[in-house]
């Protein structure tokens, strides 16, 4: 079964800041990737996604994710966070029928 | 549309009474997944279920633990003789198709507390 990391357990950021969290999985055969968000209250939604082709992937609100498959991650990156990027982050690996995840980086983002 | 909805929103419950949480997925949806999020855990993957299909039960931490997905729709997993430490959130995803291609939408979640 594969596992996947995310090293950041709670990161602080101020406004413009640049933002990485990383991602690492441990299978190394084909598998697609994810990045989900949690934002206080709200349910768990995608904030974007890997199946194959560009491994620069560009989601929602400003979000990109580079697919590094040598070094098995899939790290997410903002150039300048906003206060409302306040949330929780969880990356993901999918193969066959389940979706694994990490434990989640919380991001605060100070105004 | 209406997404994936759960009920109840918040469960609290003495320890070793019996707990059911229910599930709707979005319309059309043939995969159901059920998940469980612990306090600075990741989302630990619980059962899945497509069409008619047998179950995927792999992710169920023990037998006190059971699910079922009555007419291909709604969705309910029960928690006998709970225990403290099921204390979590129980989140819920549907997704159009079964597969690794295909996003999962997420419900609210119950946050169940057993006292």
């Amino acid at each position: 079964a594969q596992s996947v990391s995310q090293h950041n357990h709670h990161v602080i950021l101020s406004e413009a800041a640049s933002l990485e969290l990383g991602c690492n999985y441990s299978y190394g055969g084909t598998v697609n990737l994810f990045w989900y968000v949690q934002y206080p209250g709200q349910h768990l939604q995608l904030l974007l996604k890997y199946f194959s082709g560009d491994p620069l992937v560009k989601g929602i609100k400003g979000f990109e994710a580079e697919f590094i498959k040598s070094k098995f991650s899939f790290n997410l990156r903002k150039p300048s966070v906003q206060w409302s990027d306040t949330a929780e982050y969880f990356c993901a690996v999918n193969e066959a029928n389940d979706m694994r995840f990490g434990a989640g980086t919380r991001l605060t983002v100070k105004p | 549309g209406a997404g994936v909805s759960q009920s109840p929103s918040n469960k609290v419950t003495e320890k070793g009474k019996d707990v059911e949480l229910r599930c709707d997925p979005i319309s059309g949806h043939t995969a159901l997944y059920w998940y469980r999020q612990s306090l600075g855990q990741g989302l630990e993957f619980l059962i899945y279920f497509q069409g008619n299909s047998a179950p995927d039960k792999s992710g169920l931490p023990s037998d006190r633990f059971s699910a079922e997905r009555t007419g291909g729709s709604v969705s309910t997993l029960t928690i006998q003789r709970t225990q403290q430490e099921d204390s979590a959130v129980y989140l819920c995803a549907s997704s159009l198709m079964p597969g690794k291609y295909n996003e999962q939408f997420f419900g609210p979640g119950t946050r169940l507390t057993v006292l």
